[in-house]
């Protein structure tokens, strides 16, 4: 299973809007609503933004969302603020019942 | 406080084994699926196999590891062989209180670093 592609690295402003994308196939993002974003700071464990698409667990900010088109995936974050910057993880349900993550992706606030 | 601590890591060489814990606390541990992600130095994360409550379903990234569970001592383990360099990761638990089947890991331990060098 390969991993899902997202780009390397974004960067934007503070108080812009930056979008993140994970690209997969019809066997794991394109087949399953079971899309997942997580932040990541180095030194900390992964913290779950998004889960289902475009879900929000409690105590996620609504600047954070999620959506899905084919087999591409994004991850959308408003109003960006300097605690944002972080490595930024999707992951899908794949059709043999495992889970893929992407490469991730490293976001810098400007 | 839900929580998650891992055990086991440490250094091996290649070709070695390696049985990795996991204790969970604050969480009724028999009724979630279970996983192990790792994330090797420099990379991202990975995932390496999951377990169903009852223990009767587990799926893996490759066939060099087994993940097993005892729910009356809530525990996971992981456990590892043939172990390559490549394998030389810190190695988490995971779970989740959504769908733990499909992903949406939203507990996780601070994990085991495991180096697999001569």
């Amino acid at each position: 299973q390969s991993a899902l592609a997202q780009p390397a690295s974004v960067s934007g402003s503070l108080g812009q809007s930056i979008t993140i994308s994970c690209t997969g196939t019809s066997s794991d993002v394109g087949g399953y609503n079971y899309v997942s974003w997580y932040q990541h700071h180095p030194g900390n464990a992964p913290r779950l933004m998004i889960y289902d698409v475009s879900n929000r667990p409690s105590g996620v900010s609504n600047r954070f969302s999620g959506s899905k088109s084919g087999n591409t995936a994004s991850l959308t974050i408003s109003g960006l603020q300097a605690e944002d910057e972080a490595d930024y993880y999707c992951s899908s349900y794949t059709m043999t019942s495992t889970v893929v993550f992407g490469g991730g992706t490293k976001l810098t606030v400007l | 406080e839900v929580q998650l601590v891992e055990a086991g890591g440490g250094v091996v060489q290649p070709g070695g084994s390696l049985r990795l814990s996991c204790v969970a606390s604050g969480l009724t541990f028999r009724n979630y699926w279970m996983s192990w992600v790792r994330q090797a130095p420099g990379k991202g994360l990975e995932w390496v196999a999951n377990i169903k409550q009852d223990g009767s379903e587990r799926y893996y990234m490759e066939g060099r590891f087994t993940i097993s569970r005892d729910n009356a001592k809530n525990s996971l383990y992981l456990q590892m062989s043939s172990l390559r360099a490549e394998d030389t990761a810190v190695y988490h638990c995971a779970t989740s209180r959504y769908s733990g089947k499909y992903g949406a890991f939203d507990i996780w331990g601070q994990g085991t670093i495991v180096t697999v060098s001569s």
